[in-house]
């Protein structure tokens, strides 16, 4: 079973500021198979990029994914104020899909 | 548009069982896949399988084997998730979500059904 391991877990910046968001992965996983995920309070889930970097309909290029292995990274080059939200990251390539822990953007 | 429209809230005492619904719309029912996901209160995201609605496979995450079953009513375009022997952490929001193969991202999702196991 691969266990995903995001850190830190929670990020407090700016708006404006960069923010970059690790998933560790406990085995190798295809980069195919990787997703990023953006939840707010009281809402569900909203996919943002699949496949490690390709971003979801809709999603502004501000987001970006990128990694391979056992190492995925998610970047928001310039956060929004409607980008403070949990983010979490989920391999699809080996059964049972694993999500990671979670990362909290907060306001700084 | 795509929409996965799911069942109320369910308050349920310790042992029993829960039947959660998700009504497609919006796209090919049978074309794509059903998986569910649970969100306990104040945790992260956990993935409990998948459905098939053409052919009716599932493929369940380890930890829930003989307590859950996944279903689908073809007819109105509606996938169920049934936990039995339910326990107090088994108290989450559960969410049913599109994909277009079993493994694949999730594309939708509903809005999640709160699932409440208290004495």
């Amino acid at each position: 079973e691969i266990v995903l391991t995001q850190s830190p877990g929670t990020l407090s910046l700016s708006p404006g500021e960069r923010g970059t968001l690790s998933c560790r992965a406990s085995q190798s996983v295809s980069s195919s198979y990787f997703a990023w995920y953006q939840q707010k309070p009281g809402q569900a889930p909203r996919l943002l990029i699949y496949g490690a970097s390709s971003r979801a309909t809709g999603i502004p290029d501000r987001f970006s994914g990128s990694g391979s292995g056992t190492d995925f990274t998610l970047t928001i080059s310039r956060l929004e104020p409607e980008d403070f939200a949990v983010y979490y990251c989920q391999q699809y390539d080996t059964a049972p899909f694993a999500f990671g822990g979670g990362t909290k953007v907060e306001i700084k | 548009q795509v929409q996965l429209v799911q069942s109320g809230a369910e308050v349920k005492k310790p042992g029993a069982s829960v039947r959660v619904s998700c009504k497609a719309s919006g796209y090919t029912f049978t074309g794509n896949y059903v998986h569910w996901v649970r969100q306990a209160p104040g945790q992260g995201l956990e993935w409990m399988g998948w459905l098939n609605p053409h052919s009716g496979g599932t493929n369940y995450a380890q930890r829930f084997q003989g307590r859950v079953t996944m279903t689908r009513d073809t007819s109105i375009s509606t996938a169920y998730m049934e936990l039995s022997g339910l326990r107090s952490d088994d108290t989450a929001i559960y969410y049913c979500a599109r994909a277009m193969s079993y493994a694949e991202y999730l594309t939708h999702w509903g809005l999640g059904t709160l699932v409440t196991v208290s004495s």
